[in-house]
Parts: C-alpha cells; structure tokens; sequence
C-alpha cells in the first residue's frame, strides 16, 4: 500500500528492557513525526525529522528515548530501560514537507501500542 | 512559540443539531491550521486545512471550519450532526512554513452525538 506503515502493530514487554518501533513513510515525504498517545488522551510530540537537517527532538520526555532516520526514509524510535509509563501508542505521521498547499498534510500510521509490564 | 487550545475536553449534541468544536491558536507569523478526526479504534484521519484564502474551509463529511484572524480561531462546525460524528477531534496549527517549525496538536475534544 502507499499509506504510512508501523511495526510492529502491539509490543508488550517487561519492564527495564529496550523496545525499537519502526515507521516506514510515504515515499517522497521529506518530513516525518513521532507521536505518543496515552489512553484517552491527546497526541504528545516527541520528535520531528525535515529532510537533511537536524531533528527536533524537543519533545522527547527523557534521555531514554531516542529516534533516528535513514535518509528519507524508515525511521526508528528506541526506548531504553522501558518504565510502566511509556505504556502508550506511539503514532508515526508523514507529510511532504516541501513549501505548498498540499505539504503539511500528515498522513498518520496505524501505531504501534506499547504494553510495559 | 507556536500553541494551540481546544478549550473543550468534551462536547455532547443531539443529532440532527449543529455542532461546534472549539480551537485557539497563538502563532509568530501567519498560521497553517488542521482538523483531524480519531474515530474509536482507528487511526487519525486529515479533515480540512487553512492555508490562505477563502476564511471557511470545507472538508470531509460534511464538515467546516472558520478561520478568523482577529480572535486567532478556527472553530470546527457542521450545521447537522450524526451519530457516527462520534469521534476525537484534533486541532493542529503550524507557524509560517519553515523547515524549522513543526505542526502541534491540541489536547483533543472528545464529540459524542446522541441520538
């Protein structure tokens, strides 16, 4: 499909282990977000890659989060040391993120809901 | 810095009546502003946009938002609501595109259409 993909789709593990999510964008979006969403609750931003220049990664909660991405392309977040709060879904957007009409539009994945134990 | 509000967590209507959902927004420049929808168990879906132009926008399901420039708004409506208009609904505002400015969501106004 064309859409924005997420893997994987539910992770539950145990307190004190790492976690890697993964999102594949659109091909040809240029920007890339990740989200997380707490149970019944609004989307929180974490972090924000625009084509070749340096992240913003001011909404990252702590030093144990961190994301990377691959050109522009797949993006990865890796949580370390999991705590029972990282409990969320934690949502993947991309949008073309070039100037125009139509660039800022986010297509968002399906998410990948985290269960610490 | 850029923001956004949705003064409203939760907002109830019978169907068939009009409804509004609520947003501010405080930007340096001149605002990119976005309506998403999250229905029960779905993922979050793109509803209308204002770049510039015409002040109301009009999107998908029936749906439209005003974008007033001196009380910094952009208020969500539909003259008639239905029941699957159940949903979360997130506002979202992006300062004078650059590619340092990020797009932020509100908080999220919970819609619930009785019948």
């Amino acid at each position: 499909g064309a859409g924005v993909s997420q893997s994987p789709s539910n992770k539950v593990t145990e307190k004190g282990k790492d976690v890697e999510l993964r999102c594949d964008p659109i091909s040809g979006h240029t920007a890339l977000y990740w989200y997380r969403q707490r149970l019944g609750q609004g989307l929180e931003f974490l972090i924000y890659f625009q084509g070749n220049s340096a992240p913003d990664k001011s909404g990252l909660p702590s030093d144990r989060f961190s994301a990377e991405r691959t050109g522009e392309s797949v993006s990865t977040l890796t949580i370390q040391r999991t705590q029972q709060e990282d409990s969320a879904v934690y949502l993947c957007a991309s949008s073309l993120g070039v100037w125009g009409r139509d660039s800022d539009t986010q297509y968002f994945g399906p998410g990948t809901r985290l269960t610490v134990l | 810095a850029q923001s956004v509000a949705q003064p409203e967590d939760q907002v109830n209507v019978a169907e068939g009546n009009p409804l509004t959902v609520k947003c501010t927004y405080s930007v340096s420049g001149n605002p990119y502003l976005f309506w998403y929808v999250q229905y029960p168990n779905r993922g979050l879906q793109f509803l209308l946009k204002y770049i510039t132009g015409d002040n109301l926008v009009k999107g998908s399901y029936g749906f439209e938002a005003e974008f007033n420039k001196s009380q910094t708004s952009f208020h969500l409506k539909k003259p008639s609501a239905l029941v699957s208009d159940s949903a979360l609904y997130f506002c979202a505002v992006r300062d004078m595109p650059s590619s340092a400015s990020k797009i932020i969501f509100g908080s999220g106004t919970r819609l619930s259409i009785r019948p």
